[in-house]
């Protein structure tokens, strides 16, 4: 059974800091990794897809990456924002979406 | 790019009432779709995947009778709420992924906000 766990759970930061986002999961056989951002209250917002045989895209400030062999992924966000602020879901992609617990980033001015 | 459609976003019923959520691909054609629940502070949860003309699978311990899935097209997935409670209270988040599309991603609606009074 896939298990995804996401650290740190929070993660407070000023604005202008760089900052990496870590997920873990167990079960290797996956066909992507896709990390999401929630804002409270809202839907899931697609960030980036990374396919199995990738090992990293690219989006503006965000890069994320995907190490299958070891079982981690990886968001980087660079020069953050206070807009940035929100919860952060790594999920894998198997058979079904497997969702971590998130990170629940916030910028501060 | 591919958008999916959840209504309504917000619905306030009464306890014992039955609500119907809708998920529509509004781009794309989707033979399975998903149903997950959020409660506050905790992640998705996944609850059954809808499969178009044929019958739903659900996780280990959703009730069947209580949370009727009917997908009938390839573009619309309905999840309703039958007889609820206050306990059913909950975020329902809908996603699906085009048809053949193993390597593409999951999009997700925007949502419903249930409370059962």
């Amino acid at each position: 059974k896939q298990e995804v766990t996401q650290i740190p759970a929070a993660l407070s930061v000023p604005e202008g800091e760089n900052l990496v986002l870590n997920c873990s999961f167990t079960d290797s056989a996956i066909y992507n990794l896709q990390w999401f951002r929630q804002d409270p209250g809202k839907g899931l917002t697609s960030l980036l897809l990374i396919q199995s045989s990738q090992r990293e895209q690219t989006s503006g400030r965000l890069n994320a990456s995907l190490d299958k062999s070891s079982g981690r992924s990886t968001l980087y966000i660079a020069a953050s924002q206070p807009g940035d602020s929100a919860t952060y879901l790594c999920a894998s992609q198997g058979g079904k979406l497997i969702f971590g617990q998130g990170t629940e980033l916030s910028v501060k001015p | 790019g591919a958008v999916v459609s959840q209504h309504p976003s917000w619905v306030i019923c009464k306890s014992g009432t039955s609500v119907k959520i809708e998920c529509r691909s509004l781009d794309f054609q989707a033979t399975t779709m998903f149903w997950y629940r959020q409660f506050p502070k905790q992640s998705l949860m996944l609850m059954a995947t809808s499969n178009e003309g044929s019958k739903a699978t659900y996780e280990q311990g959703v009730e069947k009778d209580k949370f009727l899935i009917n997908h009938a097209s390839l573009t619309l997935s309905t999840l309703t709420v039958t007889s609820a409670h206050p306990e059913d209270s909950s975020f329902y988040i809908c996603s699906a992924r085009p048809t053949g599309g193993l390597y593409y991603g999951y999009t997700f609606g925007s949502g419903t906000r249930l409370t059962v009074v």
